[in-house]
């Protein structure tokens, strides 16, 4: 079965630092890839996804994520964190070739920012 | 807000009762979900419907049972359910009828505890 690994569950970082949160999957054809992200007291919401094209892929906040089709990787990642980045972050991949409606998902990472 | 409602937003139970989640969208889509979030575990696809008919069902015990009226609305019927059923439930939307790879619309969650 496919599965989705987010490499830590917690992550504490100093305000104008450097991120990068990982995640692999393990499926070896064509994928749809997701980050999601989940404020507190808010719902989950989308943060980027990557179809096709380049790899590179931008989102909203200043995040970005590169899908590495060699490594089964999708890392998020975002130069100089703000305070109000603190939030739980979900990966998500969407098979083809498995169940359309199918996203498998990673088990978060909690992202705390000190300011 | 996105969207979505969700009611009730906190939800004790015991084993014995009988109640249900309900899940509402405004946002004209296609496809509904349930999913179940317990902590440090990914979440889990409960049930998919499109265009009000159940295109996934992913193993989810008899306890728990889906109904889609319509479009908008979706139900998750509870009974006899178990300690271990306590957790997020999340109903989100979509605007396609067939694709994963369609940005999911969340809404906040019911706070399940079963005692």
């Amino acid at each position: 079965a496919q599965s989705v690994s987010q490499h830590n569950h917690h992550v504490i970082l100093s305000e104008a630092a450097s991120l990068e949160l990982g995640c692999n999957y393990s499926y070896g054809g064509t994928v749809n890839l997701f980050w999601y992200v989940q404020y507190p007291g808010q719902h989950l919401q989308l943060l980027l996804k990557y179809f096709s094209g380049d790899p590179l892929v931008k989102g909203i906040k200043g995040f970005e994520a590169e899908f590495i089709k060699s490594k089964f990787s999708f890392n998020l990642r975002k130069p100089s964190v703000q305070w109000s980045d603190t939030a739980e972050y979900f990966c998500a991949v969407n098979a083809h070739g498995d169940s359309n409606y199918q996203l498998i998902w990673g088990a978060g990472t909690k992202l705390i920012i000190k300011p | 807000e996105t969207g979505v409602t969700q009611t009730p937003r906190h939800l004790v139970m015991g084993m014995t009762n009988k109640k249900s989640l309900k899940c509402e969208q405004h946002l004209g889509h296609n496809a509904m979900y349930w999913y179940k979030q317990s902590a440090k575990k990914p979440l889990e696809l409960m049930f998919v419907y499109s265009l009000e008919e159940r295109v996934e069902n992913n193993s989810v015990p008899s306890r728990f049972s889906p109904e889609c009226p319509n479009s908008s609305h979706l139900f998750l019927h509870l009974h006899t359910l178990q300690p271990e059923d306590s957790a997020l439930y999340l109903c989100a939307s979509s605007q396609g009828s067939s694709r994963a790879a369609d940005t999911q619309y969340f809404g906040p969650g019911t706070r399940l505890t079963v005692l």
